[in-house]
């Protein structure tokens, strides 16, 4: 079956610019989509499509493909975008969420 | 602004059946897939599987046999059946309104589907 693999841990300096990225098969025919989870919080959708932001999310999260490779950018990290981060996307099965990445804002 | 809420079963013994009920507010399931996630203490997440309004089904490979969805547009209400609960089963339980959409990216047809707007979560634990 499918999968998605993401760096389980990623660090980045307040203000500096960070990528996250994931890798999976299934990402040369879908689009990744990214969640942000904060602790104890529910998942919230940040980047849908080729790289589209759902309303209230900022303009310093910016999504893209290449290949089998889905990337989520954080231009500008804010103290607030410490945060786990799943990509997702469909398969022939059904649907996939990469084991998450930790950022931590230093 | 849709709102979603999972009910709360609490505890559940081992081998008894996990039921759950997603009460979807200030908007109408029509038109949308309806997504069960789950994540266990300190993990990631998994999707259970999804339904869509009409009542068409997509499940997890590794849960299908043991899952059941079901909907109810007169109550706008979606339901998750997962049997022979073990303590594995254990985790925050999410509902998810889901969509997916298409488009032609140079070339090719790139599709994409995401869950919109998720409940708050329901912890379940399954224990004696």
């Amino acid at each position: 079956s499918s999968e998605l693999t993401q760096d389980p841990v990623v660090s980045v300096a307040l203000g500096q610019t960070v990528t996250i990225t994931c890798l999976g098969d299934s990402l040369r025919t879908y689009y990744a989509t990214w969640y942000q989870q904060r602790p104890g919080q529910a998942p919230v959708l940040v980047i849908f499509g080729r790289n589209n932001r759902p309303s209230g999310i900022p303009g310093r999260f910016s999504g893209s493909t290449s290949g089998n490779t889905a990337s989520l950018t954080i231009t500008g990290a804010q103290a607030e975008d410490e945060a786990d981060y799943y990509c997702s996307s469909r398969d022939s099965s059904g649907n996939l969420f990469g084991g998450g990445t930790k950022l931590t804002v230093l | 602004q849709v709102q979603l809420q999972e009910s709360d079963p609490g505890l559940v013994k081992p081998s008894e059946t996990l039921s759950l009920i997603c009460t979807v507010s200030d908007d109408s399931i029509s038109g949308y897939y309806w997504s069960w996630i789950r994540q266990p203490p300190g993990k990631g997440l998994e999707w259970i599987g999804h339904i869509y309004y009409s009542g068409s089904t997509n499940y997890n490979p590794s849960l299908k046999s043991r899952v059941t969805l079901s909907v109810d547009t007169s109550k706008n209400q979606v339901f998750l059946k997962l049997t022979s609960v073990t303590a594995a089963d254990t985790a925050v339980y999410y509902c998810a309104r889901s969509l997916q959409n298409s488009l032609l990216d140079k070339y090719q047809i790139m599709f994409y589907y995401y869950m919109d707007v998720w409940g708050t979560g329901t912890t379940v634990t399954v224990s004696s």
